[in-house]
């Protein structure tokens, strides 16, 4: 595809619902990152994959969230009994490569989760 | 850790005005430095980037230069347009993973 893809671009979720978000990176691009975005914040870092290692998971805000990327390629953020703290967009973004620093990181469009 | 911090508030200037918005950064080790832009209803797009001290990163007339004494990014651009109302983010990655680290975005519009 031409860029990175994200589904669904919007979901309401009732509060204790669980929800899945898909992020469908450029072909090819070895590195995957999730990050959450609060309304009139910067996005935030959850977690990192190389291939299908995630290596950096660091930014998780609770063990509900949980991501996973099993073939190296399409990854789902996954997140149990949502709460309204929650309600956030959550971006994808990939990278040609990893482990270095200067790298461009390419942003899906983002799925805006409202919990009520 | 690392971290971004951009001035206050949204922009608002009229068409033809100078426009800059401060970033400053805190960070371990050489980060190397972004700028990114959200126009109304898109994703996040790279403006642009340096990688390392005095280096200057321009594209679409805006430049930034990595100022490693001041731990500054600052944006500029000499005229703006209509066109550049959008949500502008500094950002810094640094270390082994290439995360970024955000700051919280400066609303700019620009008024005819």
């Amino acid at each position: 595809g031409a860029g990175v893809s994200q589904s669904p671009r919007y979901k309401v979720a009732k509060r204790g619902q669980d929800v899945a978000l898909r992020c469908d990176p450029i072909s090819g691009h070895v590195s995957l990152f999730w990050y959450q975005q609060a309304l009139g914040q910067g996005p935030e870092f959850l977690t990192y994959f190389q291939n299908e290692a995630q290596l950096d998971k660091s930014g998780l805000p609770s063990d509900r969230f949980f991501a996973e990327r099993p073939e190296g390629s399409v990854s789902t953020l996954k997140i149990q009994r949502t709460q309204q703290e929650d309600s956030a967009v959550y971006l994808c973004a990939s990278s040609l490569t990893g482990g270095t620093s200067y790298n461009e990181q390419f942003f899906g469009p983002g799925t805006r989760l409202t919990v009520l | 850790g690392n971290s971004v911090t951009q001035m206050e508030g949204p922009v608002t200037l009229s068409e033809e005005a100078f426009l800059t918005i401060n970033c400053t950064y805190t960070a371990t080790g050489y980060p190397s430095l972004f700028w990114y832009v959200q126009y109304p209803g898109e994703g996040l797009q790279l403006l642009l980037k340096a990688t390392k001290a005095d280096d200057k990163g321009s594209n679409k007339g805006f430049e930034a230069t990595y100022r490693k004494e001041t731990t500054s990014f600052h944006l500029e651009k000499g005229s703006v347009q209509v066109s550049d109302s959008a949500v502008y983010f500094c950002a810094l990655s640094s270390g082994g993973n290439n995360r970024l680290a955000f700051g919280k975005g400066n609303q700019v519009v620009v008024i005819p």
